[in-house]
């Protein structure tokens, strides 16, 4: 089956522009998780959405959004972006609780 | 606070012998963790994992340990070979209720295995 999907891989924006980044979860899989991931600092979460409802957040600023819709895609968006806002991010999906996560293949935003 | 530590950064080990990672971990709720394997430019991928109810979990070459009074874990990979040079990743869950779980990871430890 598919597995999780995220677009675009790539993204070059220019400081105080927005972005929106989409995820596709594994069929089935209602649990949608967003990391950030620079270096030197591993996988940080930034928030997981079940149900289309945000059940977790990561201390990230509020210019970190997201959501999750029926179809259990989700997008997140990130306003009046910064220098350091460039990173990997990466979305996961689960099944259930205590069920390892199936990451996509990331999306590399580059802020200048 | 990071809850979940991988204090090295890299390791590097000759072909055929064994590498070891460790993570280290704080929250005693954590119940369940998890080893991923990243290569650059793509997501982590699942390796294998542990409930808190086992202290060893094997799956071919790999062998993850877990030492619940010590809150520790480590990942061994025997043989070692030169294409699991990657970063791996550990990660915790938490004893959750609902439907949803949320993953700690650790930074990493990036692992070169030389021919």
């Amino acid at each position: 089956k598919a597995g999780v999907t995220q677009t675009p891989r790539y993204l070059i924006k220019t400081r105080g522009q927005q972005v929106t980044l989409s995820c596709s979860p594994i069929s089935g899989h209602r649990s949608v998780s967003w990391y950030q991931q620079t270096p030197g600092q591993g996988l940080q979460f930034l928030f997981e959405y079940f149900s289309e409802t945000q059940r977790n957040k990561g201390n990230f600023p509020g210019r970190f959004s997201g959501r999750q819709f029926s179809n259990s895609r989700s997008e997140m968006n990130v306003s009046t972006l910064e220098l350091g806002d460039s990173a990997l991010y990466l979305c996961a999906s689960s099944l259930a609780i205590n069920t390892e996560a199936f990451f996509g293949q990331g999306t590399r935003l580059t802020v200048v | 606070d990071q809850q979940v530590k991988q204090n090295s950064p890299s390791l590097s080990v000759q072909e055929g012998r064994i590498s070891i990672l460790n993570c280290d971990y704080t929250n005693s709720m954590f119940d369940y963790f998890l080893w991923y394997k990243k290569y650059p430019a793509e997501g982590p991928t699942f390796l294998i994992s542990i409930s808190s109810i086992k202290d060893k979990n094997e799956d071919g070459r790999f062998t993850v340990f877990l030492n619940k009074s010590a809150k520790h874990l480590s990942l061994h990979i025997v043989p070692s070979q030169p294409g699991d040079s990657a970063v791996y990743f550990c990660a915790a869950i938490p004893t959750v209720s609902g439907g949803y779980q949320k993953v700690t990871f650790g930074t990493g430890t990036k692992l070169q295995v030389i021919p």
